[in-house]
């Protein structure tokens, strides 16, 4: 069975302040994808990474940054100088055996207090 | 545009009553998605559906149901089976392939309030 872990419920941080969202996976399998999402007031979820089990490539885009460690099964997401629009949920999942077959995590809440 | 359409945005319905979720893209992906959200809780899938007129339970079909009769629509019915059914609703789509369009992507949702 697939398991994703977000064990930090809620974050607050001050505007400008660098924070990390901490995801753990877990899988048996060697063949996986992991995204990020973020879910923004509105409520719609809004995609912003993906990555394959055979790239452990860091990315980053703009003041966002993810950091995939096989080793650790971790898949951390650091915002670099956060802004108040970056207040959201953000969620953690893992595809296993195909797209339909995605686990979620329960979320991150982040408040950026101006 | 393209993207993903569910209406209305906030619906309301006495205990008893079935009520249906609509979802529309016109992304022209393959595949879609019906998700349910709690307070304090990731999603959890409840049918999806790969191709038209097939579909498949997910993780907590009981008093659900769908169909899938277009490429465009997959409306979801809460029936009145369904034990708890106040939540916020989300469908999805993605194209089936490895590739840039593996993820999904989201509609704005559906927040049903059952009294």
């Amino acid at each position: 069975a697939q398991k994703v872990t977000q064990a930090q419920t809620e974050i607050s941080v001050v505007e400008k302040e660098d924070v990390t969202l901490d995801c753990v996976y877990e899988t048996r399998d060697t063949t996986y994808y992991l995204f990020w999402y973020k879910q923004p007031p509105s409520g719609e979820l809004v995609f912003l990474i993906r990555r394959n089990s055979f790239d452990e490539q860091n990315e980053i885009s703009g003041r966002y940054s993810w950091n995939f460690q096989k080793s650790t099964s971790s898949f951390n997401f650091t915002i670099t100088a956060s802004q108040v629009v970056d207040s959201a949920v953000y969620f953690c999942a893992l595809s296993v055996g195909g797209y339909q077959k995605v686990t979620f995590g329960t979320g991150t809440k982040l408040q950026v207090i101006p | 545009d393209g993207g993903i359409t569910q209406s209305p945005k906030y619906l309301f319905r006495k205990e008893g009553q079935n009520v249906t979720l609509s979802c529309e893209q016109n992304l022209n992906h393959d595949a879609m998605y019906w998700y349910r959200q709690d307070p304090g809780q990731g999603l959890r899938l409840i049918y999806y559906s790969q191709i038209v007129n097939d579909f498949q339970k997910g993780d907590i079909a009981e008093g659900y149901s769908v169909s899938r009769e277009k490429k465009e629509s997959f409306p979801l019915t809460v029936t009145s089976a369904q034990k708890n059914p106040t939540a916020f609703y989300l469908c999805a789509s993605s194209t089936p392939r490895a590739g840039r369009d593996y993820e999904q992507y989201f509609g704005p949702g559906t927040r049903l309030t059952v009294t």
